[in-house]
Formats: structure tokens, sequence, C-alpha cells
């Protein structure tokens, strides 16, 4: 399987936990995105990564939200002291490049849930 | 601020008929547009994108778009409808021109197909 991959696929935890996710995406796209979900609502924006530089993150992304990707490839990212809003699907995708080539593939998606 | 608007929360129609899934959408400048099927607890499937040119644009599955230019809308279409693209549809745009790449959706349209 080539596409996009996350793990865990599914993450039940208390309020005041650290969790992690990881992605992987497609072999030699140098572009990496995190998005949220929330449910009724579309993919919201977090953070990006063109090869290991975090170019952009949004307002979104708390100071409890830290995403990394080190050698260019994976990806992760870490919410500590969770709460019962970041309950949500986690969403990554990878893409090429920009410009007219800029078609992001999406992972399964983590599924979080703060009790 | 970029924003996509997906007028219709759901869209029922029968199997065998046409179907219309609507977008409109308010950006700076001239976008790059996008559509995205969500089926239950999975991740986004890219469908298709307009980048530039004819104004109708092909897709998988049978999907096609049409980009009007003066009413910013890219809506989704399809001329017979099949129980199984019963699924969540998101309407997306990136700006052109932008180094980053990042995807604004919409709320997403329930499509169901009814036998």
């Amino acid at each position: 399987d080539t596409g996009v991959s996350q793990d865990p696929r599914h993450k039940i935890t208390k309020r005041g936990q650290n969790v992690t996710f990881r992605c992987d995406p497609i072999s030699e796209h140098n572009r990496l995105y995190w998005y949220r979900q929330t449910l009724g609502q579309g993919p919201e924006f977090l953070t990006y990564f063109q090869n290991e530089a975090q170019l952009e993150k949004s307002r979104l992304l708390s100071d409890r939200f830290s995403a990394e990707r080190p050698k260019g490839s994976f990806s992760t990212l870490e919410i500590q002291r969770t709460e019962q809003g970041d309950s949500a699907m986690y969403l990554c995708a990878s893409s090429r490049g920009g410009g007219r080539e800029e078609t992001q593939y999406f992972g399964p998606g983590t599924r979080l849930l703060v009790l | 601020a970029q924003s996509v608007a997906q007028p219709e929360d759901q869209v029922n129609v029968a199997e065998g008929n046409p179907l219309t899934v609507k977008c409109t959408y308010s950006v700076s400048g001239n976008p790059y547009l996008f559509w995205y099927v969500q089926y239950p607890n999975r991740g986004l499937q890219f469908l298709l994108k307009y980048i530039t040119g004819d104004n109708l644009v092909k897709g998988s599955y049978g999907f096609e778009a049409e980009f009007n230019k003066s009413q910013t809308s890219f809506h989704l279409k399809k001329p017979s409808a099949l129980v199984s693209d019963s699924a969540l549809y998101f309407c997306a745009v990136s700006l052109r021109g932008s180094t980053l790449g990042r995807l604004y959706f919409g709320r997403g349209t329930q499509l169901t197909v009814w036998p």
C-alpha cells in the first residue's frame, strides 16, 4: 500500500494526558499537512511541512500542540494536556509539490476521544 | 478571508438519476478548486480538481465538475447516480500563486442515493 498511513486509527484518552499521532506520507512527497475535522464540519488546516521545515501553523494550533517532521519523511503530532475539545478526527495529507502539482492525498485519519 | 460554501447539508437522489452537489467560494485571487469524497470512518479521497482551461473537469468514478468564474461556483455532477455514490462530499480551494497550498474546505454535503 503506497498511500498515506496514520497510526493509531483510534485513540481514547483521559483529559490531561498527552497523545502522539504518526503520519507516513506517500513516498517522495515533500509536502505534509495536518488537518482537524470535527463532527459536521469540513477539515480545518493545522500545520504544514515542506520537507522537514514547518512553514505554516494555524491559530487553531495552540501551544499544547506540536508537530515535527524530523527527517522530512514521517511526521508526528503531539497534543499535551488533552482537553475534551480536542476530540476530533486528525487527518494527514501529503503532496508532491506546489502549483499545478498540488493535489493532497489524505490518510485514513486518527480519531481521538478525550474523556 | 477565504471561504467555501456548500449550501445543501443533504442531497437525496434516486439511482440512475443525475446528481448535483453545489459549491460556491469566496477567495482573494483565482483559486485551484477540488472535490473530495469521504466514506464513513475513512479519510478523504480525491475526486477531481480544476486548474485552468476547460470549465468542465472530469474526475474519478464518472464524476465531473463545472467551474463558473462569474458565479464563483464549482458544482459537482454525475449523469447517473449509483447507490455506492452515497457518501460525504467536500469542496475545497487553495490559493493560486501561494507557496503554502493549504486547503480551505466547505462543511460537506451528505449524498444519499436510494435504490
